[in-house]
């Protein structure tokens, strides 16, 4: 069974810290990696992606691949109580179009 | 660019009834779509993928002739789930590919179905 783990949380940050969120793959074929954000009740929203090894910055969102440990991880810089969601990791079902989410980790950022 | 829609945003429905979810590539042709289904605290699961003109392919456990998919146009999907009952309650979500590079997914508003 490949899988996608995360942590499902609640993981607390105070406002203005930085949130790291983790997330580790079983399917070493897996080329394209995707971090999504959800709001309770809302659908995901695309935050980012990334498909090679080390980091890709977009704003206050960084994404980390490290494809040898078959780890992806999301830092958020400057966390608002705005950005208290569950994110949700995303990895491509190899020789598909199809992804494998992971269960998300809760983000609260405390005010 | 990219949006995704979805009709109806939510939909109360009595148990035997069918209930038809329409999913739209608003600015975008999409050759494939997804369905997923969340329940609540947990993650997207993965019912079928749909690709225009072809049958959809149904994961492992879902019923296809319960979850009737049709992808007749490179811009609209749709999902038909017959003879609802109670379980079926959930949260359906579709997600249209773009066919760009990294085969991003986009996924639209999702429809909160609720089986009386």
């Amino acid at each position: 069974q490949k899988e996608v783990e995360q942590n499902s949380g609640p993981l607390s940050v105070p406002e203005g810290a930085i949130a790291s969120l983790n997330c580790t793959y079983s399917d070493r074929g897996s080329q394209s990696f995707f971090w999504y954000r959800q709001y309770s009740g809302k659908s995901p929203e695309l935050i980012m992606f990334i498909y090679s090894n080390g980091d890709k910055e977009d704003g206050r969102f960084t994404a980390q691949l490290n494809k040898a440990s078959q780890y992806v991880s999301l830092l958020i810089r400057d966390s608002q109580p705005s950005d208290s969601a569950t994110y949700l990791c995303a990895v491509n079902s190899p020789g598909t179009y199809k992804y494998i989410f992971g269960t998300g980790t809760r983000l609260k950022v405390l005010a | 660019g990219a949006v995704v829609s979805q009709h109806p945003s939510w939909v109360i429905c009595k148990s035997g009834t069918s209930v038809k979810i329409e999913c739209r590539s608003l600015d975008f042709q999409a050759t494939t779509m997804f369905w997923y289904r969340q329940f609540p605290k947990q993650s997207l699961m993965l019912m079928a993928t749909s690709n225009e003109g072809s049958k959809a392919t149904y994961e492992q456990g879902v019923e296809k002739d319960k979850f009737l998919i049709n992808h007749a146009s490179l811009t609209l999907s749709t999902l038909t789930v017959t003879s609802a009952h109670p379980e079926d309650s959930s949260f359906y979500i579709c997600s249209a590919r773009t066919g760009l590079a990294y085969n991003e997914q986009f996924f639209g508003p999702g429809t909160r179905l609720t089986v009386l």
